[in-house]
């Protein structure tokens, strides 16, 4: 089955304890996100990859951190996790040849830091 | 910078009802549009996008939208509710390599 899949679905940790949240998909995508939803505020992207090696930031890349060793790989780091960095967090991809395509997004991972 | 507005946080549409989800938008250049639906406790499925062509475009689950520039807008139409479609919906414009959402609004249709 065709799919993005993100590990741990749930996580409470505290301030400052380094954190990594793994995102794999199976589509052979070469692009892949990060995306943060917080209630009225949508989606925000957080950083994006055009392809193994290739990372940019979006429009909320403070405190995070991300790699793309892999094409099917993209985990997202938080170093130094902060309260305001409670959020509900979505791993997607999609192909990137010809016209923009529709994005096929993970089941999210609900982090809380206290 | 390219934005996008959903300015409705919620609607509430009888079952069998039309409904309307609207969403406007600000890009600079030719815009991508998409919608999204989010069912509880799931990431975002894709419902329909418009690219180029007819300004009205057809997607997933009976919904369709309907593609405005002068009005900057693309509402998402569907002419008769179900309770299943309760759910929150998105608006996103790819601009580049980065898609950008709206706020979301919650649809809620009542039997």
């Amino acid at each position: 089955e065709a799919q993005v899949t993100q590990n741990p679905r749930y996580l409470i940790t505290v301030t400052g304890k380094k954190l990594t949240v793994t995102c794999s998909q199976n589509m052979n995508h070469e692009y892949m996100s990060w995306y943060r939803q917080d209630p009225g505020l949508g989606l925000r992207q957080i950083y994006y990859s055009m392809n193994v090696e290739v990372t940019d930031k979006g429009d909320v890349p403070e405190g995070y951190k991300v790699s793309r060793k892999e094409k099917r790989n993209f985990p997202l780091i938080l170093e130094s996790p902060s309260p305001n960095q409670t959020s509900l967090y979505f791993c997607a991809s999609s192909p990137t040849s010809g016209s923009p395509h529709e994005q096929y997004f993970g089941p999210g991972t609900r982090l809380t830091v206290t | 910078a390219q934005s996008v507005a959903q300015p409705e946080d919620q609607v509430n549409v009888a079952e069998g009802n039309p409904l309307t989800v609207k969403c406007t938008y600000s890009v600079s250049g030719n815009p991508y549009l998409f919608w999204y639906v989010q069912y509880p406790n799931r990431g975002l499925q894709f419902l329909l996008k418009y690219i180029t062509g007819d300004n009205l475009v057809k997607g997933s689950y009976g919904f369709e939208a309907e593609f405005n520039k002068s009005q900057t807008s693309f509402h998402l139409k569907k002419p008769s509710a179900l309770v299943s479609d309760s759910a929150l919906y998105f608006c996103a414009v790819n601009y580049g390599n980065m898609l950008t959402f709206g706020g979301g609004t919650r649809l809620m249709v009542k039997p």
